[in-house]
């Protein structure tokens, strides 16, 4: 049972336009949203987070929405470039009693590319 | 900083044998966390330690095992190796703070299996 989907496995789009990653859950006890960008051979970048008890957060070109009552969460990157092609994750974490115990659940990821 | 380094980067193993992948996260950084990334699955949550102990497995069989050091470097060993086993093996680091906590988590570039 994939608890986190990232339903698109790829997406492609112009140099300098909006780019919208998305994201769904099924396990309503997740409480922090993450996404990761990963290039070939290399592991996974952080990019950017956001906790439940916030509806959107920002950092430069990324911005990440998220609507709980719907079970989704969003990355836009605006404006696009070609150096954001790679696969973006998801990623979901419960909140843990102790504040350290902690796994992430990834989707199967999105793959971006930026043309020029 | 150093990042989180893992060793070795490739290995090639057959069926039966088994095999240690070492990582060394970043300074300062105690929470080790181990995934399994596959094309099919992608990434899947194996453990992660946290001051040498255990403290969260995912759903893989007893043939996966790891452990932590003093020093916070953790090694994870698969045996009786079979081709299904056959992944990229990434490890993440994070830093916790008292009182608070990161998810944030900081990958290594990940150890590539065969198995033949």
């Amino acid at each position: 049972d994939q608890q986190v989907k990232q339903n698109s496995p790829s997406l492609s789009v112009q140099e300098g336009r909006i780019s919208i990653l998305n994201c769904d859950y099924t396990n309503s006890m997740f409480d922090y949203f993450l996404w990761y960008k990963k290039y070939p051979a290399e592991g996974p970048t952080f990019l950017i987070s956001i906790s439940s008890i916030k509806d959107k957060n920002e950092d430069g070109r990324f911005t990440v929405f998220l609507n709980k009552s719907a079970k989704h969460l969003s990355l836009h990157i605006v404006p696009s470039q070609p150096g954001d092609s790679a696969v973006y994750f998801c990623a979901a974490s419960r909140l843990y009693s102790g504040g350290s115990n902690y796994k992430l659940t990834f989707g199967k990821g999105t793959l971006l590319t930026v043309n020029p | 900083k150093a990042g989180v380094t893992q060793t070795p980067r490739y290995l090639i193993k057959t069926r039966g044998q088994q095999v240690t992948l070492s990582c060394s996260p970043i300074s300062g950084h105690r929470s080790v966390s181990w995934y399994q990334q596959t094309p099919g699955q992608g990434l899947q949550f194996l453990f992660e330690y946290f001051s040498e102990t255990q403290r969260n497995k995912g759903n893989f069989p007893g043939r996966f095992s790891g452990r932590q050091f003093s020093n916070s470097r953790s090694e994870m060993n698969v045996s009786t190796l079979e081709l299904g086993d056959s992944a990229l093996y990434l490890c993440a680091s994070s830093f916790i703070r008292q009182g608070q906590f990161s998810y944030e988590q900081y990958f290594g570039p990940g150890t590539r299996l065969t198995v033949t």
